[in-house]
């Protein structure tokens, strides 16, 4: 059974830090992993989705990279601002159907 | 397209009354995914479907919850009789079809159950 887990669980950081969130998962048999951000009481947002054939991917600040074989995942947030605040969420997606195993989340504070 | 559109955002109900949630997904998507989000537990899926068809729903807990994809663009998530331990987050998700698709969510509906 696959499972996910998330450090830190939680993050203060002085705006204009860069930073790093990991993801971990135990089977590696994956065909992706998703970034998602969860604001309080809101859905989530997918930030990026990394292909189990790929090493990383870029979106603005954000960079996520991806070592399957380790079974691991870092979300990289370059120059971090106040409204980053959220919850973090990994997701991986593997061959066990179409559905996604979460991750607890990691909740970022970033302070003016 | 507006996303994944829930509803109702917030239910409050008294304990034994039935419960439903709807959920209507992006168009042209083939997958609907049903999750739970509690503090405890984080998200949990309860049941996934392809093209209106049920195909994994081993994480209903128990007899009291029930799923329907009665067309592509509606489903309904249910409880009855619903209990206090069923206060949660239920949000409802949509992907296209394949191994290398983003899900895109709801804003979830918030249940507390009195």
């Amino acid at each position: 059974k696959q499972e996910v887990t998330q450090i830190p669980a939680a993050l203060s950081v002085p705006e204009g830090e860069n930073l790093v969130l990991n993801c971990s998962f135990t089977d590696s048999a994956i065909y992706n992993l998703q970034w998602f951000r969860q604001d309080p009481g809101k859905g989530l947002t997918s930030l990026l989705l990394i292909q189990s054939s790929q090493r990383e991917q870029t979106s603005g600040r954000l960079n996520a990279s991806l070592d399957k074989s380790s079974g691991r995942s870092t979300l990289y947030i370059a120059a971090s601002q106040p409204g980053d605040s959220a919850t973090y969420l990994c997701a991986v997606k593997g061959n066990y159907g179409q559905n996604f195993v979460f991750g607890p989340g990691t909740r970022l504070s970033v302070l003016p | 397209d507006a996303g994944v559109i829930q509803s109702p955002r917030h239910e409050v109900t008294e304990m034994g009354q039935e419960v439903t949630l709807r959920c209507k997904p992006i168009s042209g998507h083939d997958y609907l995914f049903w999750y739970r989000q509690t503090m405890m537990r984080g998200l949990e899926l309860l049941i996934y479907f392809n093209n209106n068809v049920p195909i994994d729903d081993s994480g209903m807990p128990e007899d009291r919850f029930s799923a329907k994809m009665p067309n592509a663009s509606f489903s309904t998530l249910k409880i009855q009789p619903s209990e206090p331990r069923d206060s949660a987050v239920y949000f409802c998700a949509s992907s296209f079809i394949g191994l290398n698709t983003e899900a895109f969510f709801g804003q979830g509906t918030r249940l507390t159950v009195v």
